[in-house]
């Protein structure tokens, strides 16, 4: 088994700070995604990475930026926090074994914008 | 437009019930189907996966897929308090790393 594990748990901001969420992973899986649930919701694709140093948009990837200088670790940058925006961030990771591929899931950082 | 369309969008259900979720995408292009499970303040964790026409079981656990209408629906016989969470239904296309787009979920409450 592995684990992913996700620094910080909860993240308090500022409206406009720029804001770094962290992701690790030991399963050795080459996939690994950043996703954002909004109150309960479902999860929204923001950036995936394939390999180490590669990066692809998702669907909201619009204000935030992407690191994956290791295979075991991928960072997510909130460029400028916006007011009132409560959300949390799920980091995960997959296998590149065709498309029949289970997501795994960290614990999530929880982002709070005063 | 959501591309993932889950209903209903909540759902009590009595302990010993049956709970029935549907699934269905407006992607003609995706293959393969996954539900998730998510109890409150936890991670998403996978419960089901189907990628063929027909039926699939595991325990309390039945889903169906009809890949021509692109619908997939999840059954839950004998509902325990436990299965209360967030249901995520999930579907991917046929290559190997765009990740999965989620439906905005299920909430299904079991009362005892």
């Amino acid at each position: 088994g592995g684990i992913i594990t996700q620094t910080p748990k909860f993240l308090i901001g500022q409206e406009g700070q720029k804001l770094t969420l962290k992701c690790q992973q030991n399963f050795n899986h080459d996939t690994m995604y950043w996703y954002r649930q909004d109150s309960g919701k479902g999860l929204r694709l923001i950036y995936y990475s394939i390999t180490e140093n590669d990066l692809q948009k998702g669907d909201l990837s619009e204000g935030y930026d992407a690191s994956r200088e290791k295979k075991s670790s991928f960072s997510l940058t909130v460029t400028s926090a916006q007011k009132n925006e409560m959300a949390v961030f799920l980091c995960a990771s997959s296998t590149r074994l065709g498309s029949q591929n289970t997501l795994y899931f960290g614990a999530g950082t929880r982002l709070s914008v005063l | 437009q959501q591309k993932v369309q889950q209903s209903p969008e909540s759902l009590i259900v009595p302990e010993g019930g049956m709970a029935s979720l549907n699934c269905t995408s407006s992607d003609r292009n995706v293959d393969y189907f996954w539900w998730y499970r998510q109890h409150s303040g936890k991670s998403p964790k996978m419960l089901m996966s189907i990628f063929s026409n027909g039926e699939k079981e595991e325990g309390r656990f039945t889903v169906h897929l009809n890949k021509a209408s692109l619908h997939t629906s999840l059954h839950i016989r004998d509902s325990q308090p436990s299965d209360s969470a967030l249901y995520l239904c999930a579907a991917s296309r046929n290559n190997y790393a765009q990740g999965l787009t989620f439906g905005l979920g299920t909430r299904v409450s079991v009362f005892p």
